[in-house]
């Protein structure tokens, strides 16, 4: 069974700090996909990022930054300089080898504040 | 292009009365997800549809829970009756089968209270 632990359910920092966000997934399958979502105060899912199992390249995109690492299941997410406008709940998803066209399992999702 | 739109954005009803929410897909996406979220057991699919079939219902709660694609451009989710337990926010997702690059974008949620 796919299983997906964010052990992480809250964090505060102050604006400007980086913080990461730790995401450590379980699956049988050995083509699989691994996705970040964005829940703001608002309510609304948004999709942030996407990583098949077979491309294990850290990606940075502006101040975001992600580490994936098969060795031990985990897919990071690094916010640098982190602004008010981070303050969300985040959440890490696994899916099997149709990616994002069968069931996403979640993590329980990470809340993070960022203060003035 | 416009969103996946969910229909009502919230609704709040009394327990056994009949609750429909709605969903229509992204244009052009073939799969559709319907999703729920709570605090005690986080986000949870419910049922999927590829082209229009139902793929996998194992997450429907009962038999008061059920799901219909009559077309590629609508779902509904009904629940009758309703009961305070499904109190959550309901969201609907859909994708397009692509290879390497498809991914689903979630609605706004249905906030659904049953008093």
């Amino acid at each position: 069974a796919q299983k997906v632990t964010q052990a992480q359910t809250e964090i505060s920092v102050v604006e400007k700090e980086d913080v990461t966000l730790d995401c450590v997934y379980e699956t049988r399958d050995t083509t699989y996909y691994l996705f970040w979502y964005k829940q703001p105060p608002s309510g609304e899912l948004v999709f942030l990022i996407r990583r098949n199992s077979f491309d294990e390249q850290n990606e940075i995109s502006g101040r975001y930054s992600w580490n994936f690492q098969k060795s031990t299941s985990s897919f990071n997410f690094t916010i640098t300089a982190s602004q008010v406008v981070d303050s969300a709940v985040y959440f890490c998803a696994l899916s099997g080898d149709q990616g994002g066209s069968e069931k996403l399992v979640f993590g329980k999702g990470m809340k993070l504040t960022v203060n003035p | 292009d416009a969103g996946v739109i969910q229909s009502p954005r919230h609704e709040v009803t009394e327990m056994g009365q009949e609750v429909t929410l709605r969903c229509k897909p992204i244009s052009g996406h073939n799969s559709l997800f319907w999703y729920r979220q709570t605090m005690m057991r986080g986000l949870e699919l419910l049922i999927y549809f590829n082209n229009n079939v139902p793929i996998d219902d194992s997450g429907m709660p009962e038999d008061r829970f059920s799901a219909k694609m009559p077309n590629a451009s609508f779902s509904t989710l009904k629940i009758q009756p309703s009961e305070p337990r499904d109190s959550a926010v309901y969201f609907c997702a859909s994708s397009r089968y692509s290879g390497d690059t498809d991914t689903q974008y979630f609605g706004p949620g249905t906030r659904l209270t049953v008093l």
